[in-house]
């Protein structure tokens, strides 16, 4: 199994550019999330959404937009990128029955 | 929403038992205490969970205090392989968005 699948694993932005972060899941999960984890630190939610067609903010949405394309696809974007927003990027879908959460390998990007 | 404290790091050394300490005292009924563990590059991954008695699995046990403000993570034996981040969160039953939150985990070292 797949599991939860990130793209691209490694990105380097100049400030101002644009990209989508893609994230899918092949478990059927309701729920995933977007985390984004700095150099040395924890993990902090940029947005998740509960089920298709939701999104809600987390702790760090700012500079970020989310879609929930269908049950298996949720996409994070930077529409402007910022130096600030260098970080390694995880996404997590959630085997509610079970409250066990599935993160993907990463994605780590350097905006410049 | 309810969250957690842990210690920053601390050290084992291979082959002895190890307690990781968490403090979750603004605990509600119904939240359930999860843990992960995030070795280096990688994403996390679910280790245990439980809500009111003690959980034993084939990676580590959790002992829950009977007032539910404390829980400890056992890993039985350390071996250089459990060297990693260790993140104990909580997660509402009834939470209707099912966000959950990391803080900075505890950092082990196992030292051989």
């Amino acid at each position: 199994n797949a599991g939860v699948t990130q793209t691209p694993k490694f990105q380097v932005l100049k400030t101002g550019q644009s990209m989508t972060l893609q994230c899918a899941q092949d478990m059927n999960h309701n729920s995933m999330y977007w985390y984004r984890q700095d150099p040395g630190m924890g993990l902090r939610l940029i947005y998740y959404s509960a089920s298709e067609g939701t999104t809600d903010k987390g702790e760090v949405p700012n500079g970020y937009n989310v879609s929930r394309l269908n049950k298996r696809e949720f996409s994070l974007r930077l529409e402007s990128a910022a130096p600030s927003q260098t970080s390694v990027y995880f996404c997590a879908s959630l085997d509610v029955p079970m409250g066990k959460l599935f993160f993907g390998s990463g994605t780590q990007l350097s905006v410049l | 929403d309810a969250k957690t404290t842990q210690p920053n790091s601390m050290e084992s050394n291979e082959e002895e038992p190890v307690h990781l300490p968490c403090n979750h005292s603004t605990i509600s009924g119904t939240d359930y205490i999860h843990w992960y563990r995030q070795l280096p590059s990688q994403g996390p991954e679910y280790v245990i969970h439980g809500l009111t008695s003690n959980v034993n699995n084939r990676m580590a046990s959790l002992a829950i205090a009977e007032d539910r403000k404390s829980s400890t993570l056992i890993l039985h034996r350390a071996t250089l392989r459990d060297a990693a981040v260790y993140y104990c969160i909580l997660r509402g039953v009834f939470t209707g968005a099912n966000n959950l939150f990391f803080g900075t985990g505890t950092r082990l070292t196992v030292i051989p």
